[in-house]
């Protein structure tokens, strides 16, 4: 058990509609990293915060936004939903910009109709 | 060019025998760290071992151990003696970066463990 815990676990939405998924780090890290996982493929890097600042963006979209609170949970927020945004939503808790081991919570799946 | 590559699609393997997942990787940078995660059908990613790249010891957590060859880029994780909770998906990761670190991962190798 890593102590991150992400919310909901499963959520069906459809295109077009905007959704909110929930993280809370680790006790003790200050820094969470989102990562979407297409199927049969390996986690691409969203962004990370990092003392409620995005502190670094992989080759996503502006419709994917975040936030991170003073408590260091986190929240991604994807606009205007798409088919290929269906995925697993991983969030990772470490501490120091993701210097240290990153460990991860169990995901959200979300499918997109 | 990829950064991670994981060269096997799948792995099968006895229970109690010995498996090698290869890893080569690719980076410019003389300060990285490599990773191995284990990522079951529940779908949450475990952190297995780490290697940092100025470690002159391969890493070893358990059963778990990391082939660190740094001329070559490789980073192969060698679990011994395997057991039928092993069988799951295991990707290499490498962290990479100045200010910030994320991790970039290779595409997966999943394992199969019959008794």
């Amino acid at each position: 058990e890593t102590g991150v815990t992400q919310s909901p676990t499963h959520l069906i939405k459809t295109r077009g509609q905007q959704v909110t998924l929930r993280c809370s780090s680790q006790s003790g890290h200050n820094t969470v990293s989102w990562y979407q996982q297409a199927l049969g493929q390996g986690p691409q890097f969203i962004f990370q915060y990092y003392r409620e600042e995005e502190n670094g963006r992989g080759n996503f979209p502006p419709r994917f936004s975040g936030l991170q609170f003073p408590n260091y949970s986190s929240e991604l927020n994807v606009n205007a939903l798409e088919l290929d945004d269906s995925a697993l939503y991983l969030c990772a808790s470490s501490s120091y910009r993701g210097q240290e081991t990153q460990y991860f919570g169990p995901g959200t799946r979300l499918l997109v109709l | 060019a990829q950064k991670i590559t994981q060269t096997q699609p799948g792995m099968f393997v006895q229970e109690k025998e010995a498996v090698t997942l290869d890893c080569t990787y690719d980076t410019s940078d003389q300060s990285y760290g490599l990773f191995w995660y284990k990522q079951p059908s529940s779908g949450e990613m475990i952190f297995l071992i780490y290697q940092g790249s100025y470690d002159e010891q391969n890493a070893t957590e358990g059963r778990y151990s990391l082939n660190f060859q740094k001329a070559r880029k490789s980073a192969n994780l060698v679990i011994s003696a395997s057991q039928l909770g092993d069988s799951a998906m295991y990707f290499c990761a490498m962290r990479e970066g100045v200010g910030y670190s994320t991790l970039t991962f290779g595409k997966g190798t999943m394992l199969l463990v019959s008794p």
